[in-house]
């Protein structure tokens, strides 16, 4: 265990469901990240949070909602989302500089019908 | 922003034989490069990095290599078993930017 856990493991959602996504680390990282994990493109960066504030989107869509109430807990908000959204979510957690996301959680794997 | 190419895509090799994955990174101003590998069904794991001012690190079977003039760092498995078997991602990270930008992956397939 890395210490980053994520919940759900697993989730299904329709096109009109709203869900979330969390992600919690007890190391005691300032940074978190999101990442998108599919065939297409295998490790795709689309949030980061470095001490519970927003510094970086990467040009992701606005059905995708992160929230980081503080430096031990992330959110992905899920609304609205397409089938091409189905994917392996990853969060990490990492210490700023040399150090990034060291540690991945296990992912939650999304499948939208 | 940083760009970074992994090759190869596909890596198959004998039990017992060694594995190379290289990478090459565009801007120069990157100090930091961390590999991970990504078992089936599970997290990717930081297994090795080194830092700019270092040419090579060896970690039992695993050694990296980094030449910062060509922009290139390599993962080097030596001895590969069949547990050696998965993607391995590349990375490079410039100073204070808090992220890495990733290779696409390698995925090694070490046969009995």
């Amino acid at each position: 265990e890395t210490g980053v856990t994520q919940t759900p493991r697993h989730l299904v959602m329709g096109m009109t469901n709203k869900k979330s996504l969390k992600c919690e680390q007890h190391l005691g990282h300032n940074a978190m990240y999101w990442y998108k994990q599919s065939a297409k493109k295998p490790l795709e960066l689309m949030f980061v949070y470095n001490f519970k504030e927003q510094t970086e989107n990467n040009s992701v869509p606005s059905r995708f909602s992160p929230e980081c109430p503080n430096s031990s807990h992330l959110f992905l908000h899920l609304h609205t989302l397409q089938p091409e959204d189905s994917a392996l979510y990853l969060c990490a957690s990492g210490g700023q500089g040399l150090n990034t996301e060291a540690f991945f959680g296990q992912g939650t794997r999304l499948t939208v019908v | 922003g940083e760009n970074v190419e992994q090759h190869p895509s596909t890596l198959s090799v004998q039990e017992g034989d060694s594995a190379v994955i290289k990478c090459t990174y565009s801007d120069s101003a990157s100090n930091y490069f961390p590999w991970y590998k990504q078992e089936l069904g599970k997290r990717p794991q930081l297994i090795i990095d080194i830092r700019s001012n270092v040419g090579e690190k060896k970690d039992q079977r695993i050694a990296v290599t980094l030449n910062k003039t060509a922009k290139h760092f390599s993962l080097h498995i030596t001895e590969t078993q069949p547990e050696d078997s998965a993607v391995y991602f590349c990375a490079a990270s410039l100073p204070s930017a808090g992220k890495s930008t990733f290779g696409d992956g390698t995925t090694l397939t070490v046969k009995p």
